[in-house]
């Protein structure tokens, strides 16, 4: 149980497109989803948090016009990156916690964005 | 604040021998604390996690963590390392203050295994 999927597993896209990457908690409602970003042989750095059917809760410095999240329903959450650039290429990783499962977080295996 | 620090960057073992990643973490509250484990290119892998239970924690694969509390510890063990073990691990610590309970990760901790 408790197993989060992410799609695509991996993208390249041209500089100024955009590109859309999906979270689904497979087994569980998930009323909360979190957003990370890793770069390459650091740790994870959250992004952003979102309830479901909320606005999603920004940290510091991560620009919310830039990386768009929706949390339409308990099962899906999107992370869209616009008018990606190269310096957006990074690893985006979804967690989701809810469903009964406690505070847990559970990932999801990741996207790697190549922005050319 | 809650934060986390994990103390070698690097770990080698050989194939059989026991492993030990090392992790302190501060808190200002009763902290709920994890071991993620991360292999190339992947998501993350709860190992095992802490919630004010059973001081020594199992895990899946073997390992184990035993929370400290009065050295601020909580390090993550196995008696045999296998090959299949070769990971990056991350200690991390539930900010259980704050209303979203965000977790806080340490910097990670390369686990090499040599045959």
């Amino acid at each position: 149980g408790a197993v989060v999927s992410q799609h695509p597993s991996w993208v390249i896209c041209k500089s100024g497109t955009s590109v859309k990457i999906e979270c689904r908690s497979l087994d569980f409602q998930a009323t909360t989803m979190f957003w990370y970003r890793q770069f390459p042989k650091q740790s994870l750095m959250l992004m952003a948090t979102s309830n479901e059917g909320s606005k999603a809760t920004y940290e510091q410095g991560v620009e919310k016009d830039k990386f768009l999240i929706n949390h339409a329903s308990l099962t899906l959450s999107t992370l869209t990156v616009t008018s990606a650039h190269p310096e957006d290429s990074s690893f985006y990783i979804c967690s989701a916690r809810g469903g009964g499962l406690g505070d847990t977080q559970y990932f999801g295996p990741g996207t790697r964005l190549t922005v050319l | 604040a809650q934060s986390v620090t994990q103390l070698d960057s690097h770990v080698s073992v050989s194939e059989g021998t026991p492993v030990l990643l090392r992790c302190n973490y501060s808190s200002s509250y009763s902290p709920s604390l994890f071991w993620y484990v991360q292999h190339p290119n992947k998501g993350l892998q709860l190992l095992l996690k802490y919630t004010s239970a059973a001081t020594l924690v199992k895990g899946i694969n073997g390992f184990e963590a035993e929370f400290k509390k009065s050295e601020t510890s909580f390090h993550l063990t196995k008696p045999s390392a296998h090959m299949s073990d070769a990971a990056e691990y991350f200690c991390v610590v539930s900010d259980t203050g704050g209303a979203t309970n965000k977790l806080i990760f340490g910097t990670g901790t390369l686990l090499a295994v040599q045959p």
